[in-house]
């Protein structure tokens, strides 16, 4: 079974630095792609960005909104990929999905973790 | 960045109608371009993909057609579990950008 799980979520401080980390299991991590999404409380989707396997250099692209406060990383041996977030605002406040990335579409999701920043 | 319109916002229907819900791209995207259903309270989850293809798993009575900057999910028979919001996205280019979703219900 595909499972995707969001953890490192919780209420954080305007200005803080946050990660979350996303566990994957149930299909060859290694040789996948994730995606990043959030959704504000109430909103629509907004994707962040997203990182390559191995085989591609484990690049990442990142959506203009986040790019320079926003970082993607992961690690292989631990079937984890990562969402690090800096210089948090308020407008940071959402629902953060971990996605596999099929060719940019997502054909798996975690159950999301909720990221609040607020003094 | 290439803009998603979704329409309509939210729709009103019943067990066992037919509903279709359009979106409009601001550019050509030859056939990138995917459906997603989220229920209340979950993560979305995947219906079609590439225009029309279904997702393993994804009942028939979903339905992707479209070409250009127009596509369209249609729901035959709508089911309970159908009362979700619906959501667009384009795969592309990036950034991968989604419709501002519709809400049907009951």
């Amino acid at each position: 079974e595909v499972l995707l799980v969001e953890s490192g979520g919780g209420l954080i401080q305007p200005g803080r630095s946050l990660r979350l980390s996303c566990t994957v299991s149930g299909f060859a991590f290694a040789d996948s792609a994730v995606s990043w999404i959030r959704q504000a409380p109430g909103k629509g989707l907004e994707w962040l960005g997203f990182i390559r396997s191995k085989a591609y250099d484990a690049t990442a692209e990142y959506a203009p909104s986040v790019k320079g406060r926003f970082t993607i990383s992961r690690d292989d041996s631990k079937n984890i990929a990562y969402l690090q977030m800096s210089s948090l605002k308020s407008e940071d406040t959402a629902v953060y999905y971990c996605a596999r990335d099929h060719g940019w579409q997502f054909d798996s999701w975690g159950q999301g973790t909720l990221v609040t920043v607020s003094s | 960045d290439i803009q998603m319109t979704q329409s309509p916002y939210s729709l009103s229907a019943s067990v066992g109608d037919r509903v279709t819900i359009t979106c409009r791209t601001s550019q050509t995207i030859s056939r990138s371009f995917n459906w997603y259903r989220q229920k209340p309270g979950k993560a979305p989850e995947l219906l079609i993909y590439a225009v029309s293809t279904l997702q393993s798993g994804v009942p028939s009575r979903f339905s992707g057609s479209g070409s250009g900057t127009d596509f369209t999910l249609t729901i035959s028979n709508l089911q309970p579990e159908d009362f979700a919001t619906y959501y667009c996205q384009q795969s592309h280019r990036t950034p991968l950008t989604f419709g501002g979703g519709t809400r049907v219900e009951l």
